[in-house]
């Protein structure tokens, strides 16, 4: 079965610089979700998409901004890069998000390391 | 928002023993509750979930419990095997909204 795709899985940039990272939902899910997970540290919502609409914003940085396309792909544009936003950023999709079923697959990460 | 706390930070079995992690939440609204395992530098993987009309639901050796007036819920993993060793998160969500409140995890060590 078809999972969510994340790309690139592993990044390197230096201080100051940017990085766009990518997730491609599974197909028929409308609704994407990004994550930043620290080393040690639970999953933080970031933001999430609903029909190429921002749906929920959470601890995002001003520096990060993340859309979702037309074929529901979305991107996590992030600027300024600093040491701390190393991490693993995860996206997830589902089906929906109104009182419907609400489970979520993770993509397999990216691992962005700020130098 | 939601705040969801979950204990213990680590937990250590021995091979057979039951392993029980407990999260408690804040948001009434929340209304499904997804567990999660995650082994290291992978993504975390839904291994049970349970929704606020249950009080409890089994899968095979998995069971989680949901008290939705005491706002907490809990998984309990019985004849606990060395490849269950891992982190668990559990989370916290309301249907409306999407997005998923993590716990802090427990890091589950099963020794044979």
């Amino acid at each position: 079965a078809a999972g969510v795709i994340q790309s690139p899985r592993h990044l390197i940039k230096e201080k100051r610089e940017t990085a766009t990272l990518k997730c491609y939902p599974i197909p028929r899910h409308d609704t994407v979700y990004w994550y930043q997970q620290g080393p040690g540290q639970d999953p933080q919502f970031l933001i999430s998409f609903y029909e190429k609409m921002q749906s929920d914003k959470g601890s995002i940085p001003d520096r990060f901004s993340a859309q979702q396309f037309s074929d529901y792909h979305s991107e996590l544009n992030m600027s300024s890069l600093e040491l701390g936003d190393s991490a693993l950023y995860f996206c997830a999709s589902s089906q929906g998000t109104s009182g419907s079923f609400n489970e979520q697959f993770f993509g397999p990460g990216t691992r962005l390391t700020v130098l | 928002g939601e705040n969801v706390e979950q204990h213990p930070s680590t937990l250590s079995v021995q091979e057979g023993d039951s392993a029980v992690i407990k999260c408690t939440y804040s948001d009434s609204a929340s209304n499904y509750f997804p567990w999660y395992k995650q082994e290291l530098g992978k993504r975390p993987q839904l291994i049970i979930d349970i929704r606020s009309n249950v009080g409890e639901k089994k899968d095979q050796r998995i069971a989680v419990t949901l008290n939705k007036t005491a706002k907490h819920f809990s998984l309990h993993i019985t004849e606990t095997q060395p490849e269950d060793s891992a982190v668990y998160f559990c989370a916290a969500n309301n249907t409306n909204a999407g997005k998923s409140t993590f716990g802090d995890g427990t890091t589950l060590t099963v020794k044979p």
